[in-house]
């Protein structure tokens, strides 16, 4: 596609339910990457992708945290029994390649509220 | 891995004047510097980047400069306008960590009219 597509743009989920949050990258980019942005706070890594694979799962916060990525292309990440600490904007982005050359094009974030 | 450092945390100015935000990292093997725009509610977007060749790079009103020998780069916005009121994030690729970007905790500017 054009851009990074995120969905859903915004999700409300009961505590201790689970949520899948998708992400579409731009077509032909090999590299996926998510990130957690609470309120007024900077990126927070999670994980990313290098095709289907996943290099560096570093930043998953717990083990209620999962992401996958199929056919080289969308990606999902996963919060099991949500908590209401999970309330944050997740990010995502894509790049050409993984590498030390290129930049990310973000989506428009997936806005998740646990109450 | 790669650590970046970014100052100020808040920056205001007042309509015209010029603002500078300067990063700091670690790796020494970093070779590309992005700078991302993230407006109030939006998506960060990739405004200029600077590869490890050159030392400046400007387009229209913003600028990067590097300084390897150092290992800092900073954003220059001159002539700043309300429009480039945000949140602005430095970012430095690892060489250690494949070449995932490490970003910085970002700056926000607060242009006044």
């Amino acid at each position: 596609g054009a851009g990074v597509s995120q969905s859903p743009s915004n999700k409300v989920t009961e505590k201790g339910k689970d949520v899948e949050l998708r992400c579409d990258p731009i077509s032909g980019h090999t590299a996926l990457y998510w990130y957690r942005q609470s309120l007024g706070q900077g990126l927070e890594f999670l994980i990313y992708f290098q095709g289907n694979s996943a290099p560096d799962k570093s930043g998953l916060p717990s083990d209620r945290f999962s992401a996958e990525r199929t056919g080289g292309s969308v990606s999902t990440l996963t919060i099991q029994r949500t908590q209401q600490e999970d309330s944050a904007v997740y990010l995502c982005a894509s790049s050409f390649r993984q590498g030390m050359n290129y930049g990310y094009t973000f989506g428009s974030g997936t806005r998740l509220t646990v109450v | 891995g790669e650590n970046v450092e970014q100052h100020p945390s808040t920056l205001s100015v007042q309509e015209g004047d010029s603002a500078v935000i300067k990063c700091t990292y670690s790796d020494s093997a970093s070779n590309y510097f992005p700078w991302y725009k993230q407006e109030l509610g939006k998506r960060p977007q990739l405004i200029i980047d600077i590869r490890s060749n050159v030392g400046e790079k400007k387009d229209q009103r913003i600028a990067v400069t590097l300084n390897k020998t150092a290992k800092h780069f900073s954003l220059h916005i001159t002539e700043t306008q309300p429009e480039d009121s945000a949140v602005y994030f430095c970012a430095a690729p690892s060489y250690t960590n494949a070449g995932k970007s490490t970003f910085g905790d970002g700056t926000t500017l607060t242009v006044k009219p």
